[in-house]
């Protein structure tokens, strides 16, 4: 069965203060691993999208990376405006996604 | 600006009714889907429709109902058989090609009176 597990539920972090979190998937013919920006009461945000492992992405403060049975996204040196709820997907070969319960993050200045 | 636009922002549904949230896009994309998001849950599929007439139920469609008529638009029905219907829902589109991304509106929060 496809599926995927996000940790933790929730990081507080200070300002500064680098960390990672963490999807762990199974899926039928992986198609693409998503990673989102979720802000209270909005859509999701398209953040990345990553294909194969050993492929990584970056964008401003945020890194994600690949393996064959899970990823990570790095937040370095995170402000206050990085809190949001994190979410992550996978895409099989019947082109069905599968989200992950997300991870909410919280930055203190 | 392309996207997709989803209408109203809130909705208030009394016992009994029917009704109807909508999703439209101008991506050009082929598929779209329909999520529910509620407290502390991830997204779980309602309906997902990868071509214009055709669509598929996802894990949780009982009460509800979907039609495809054009490619810009997948309007979502929430029928009085959902019994629970209070949530978030998100509407999404994407390319039909393997590996492309799917994209998402603003979300449509539904409240039972």
């Amino acid at each position: 069965e496809d599926q995927v597990t996000q940790s933790p539920e929730a990081l507080r972090l200070q300002e500064g203060e680098s960390s990672s979190l963490n999807c762990s998937y199974t899926v039928s013919g992986l198609r693409g691993l998503f990673w989102y920006r979720q802000d209270p009461g909005k859509g999701p945000e398209f953040l990345f999208t990553l294909y194969s492992a050993g492929e990584e992405k970056e964008k401003e403060r945020l890194k994600a990376t690949l393996t064959k049975k899970e990823s990570f996204l790095h937040i370095t040196a995170p402000k206050p405006e990085d809190s949001a709820t994190y979410l992550c997907a996978v895409r099989n070969n019947f082109n069905k996604f599968y989200f992950g319960s997300g991870t909410k993050l919280n930055v203190k200045p | 600006d392309g996207g997709i636009t989803q209408s109203p922002k809130y909705l208030f549904r009394k016992e009994g009714q029917n009704v109807t949230l909508s999703c439209e896009q101008n991506l050009n994309h082929d598929a779209m889907y329909w999520y529910r998001q509620d407290p502390g849950q991830g997204l779980r599929l309602i309906y997902y429709s990868q071509i214009v007439n055709d669509f598929q139920k996802g894990d949780i469609a009982e009460g509800y109902s979907v039609s495809r008529e054009k490619k810009e638009s997948f309007p979502l029905t929430v029928t009085s058989a959902q019994k629970n219907p209070t949530a978030f829902y998100l509407c999404a589109s994407s390319a039909a090609g393997a590996g492309e991304t799917q994209y998402f509106g603003p979300g449509t929060r539904l409240l039972v009176l």
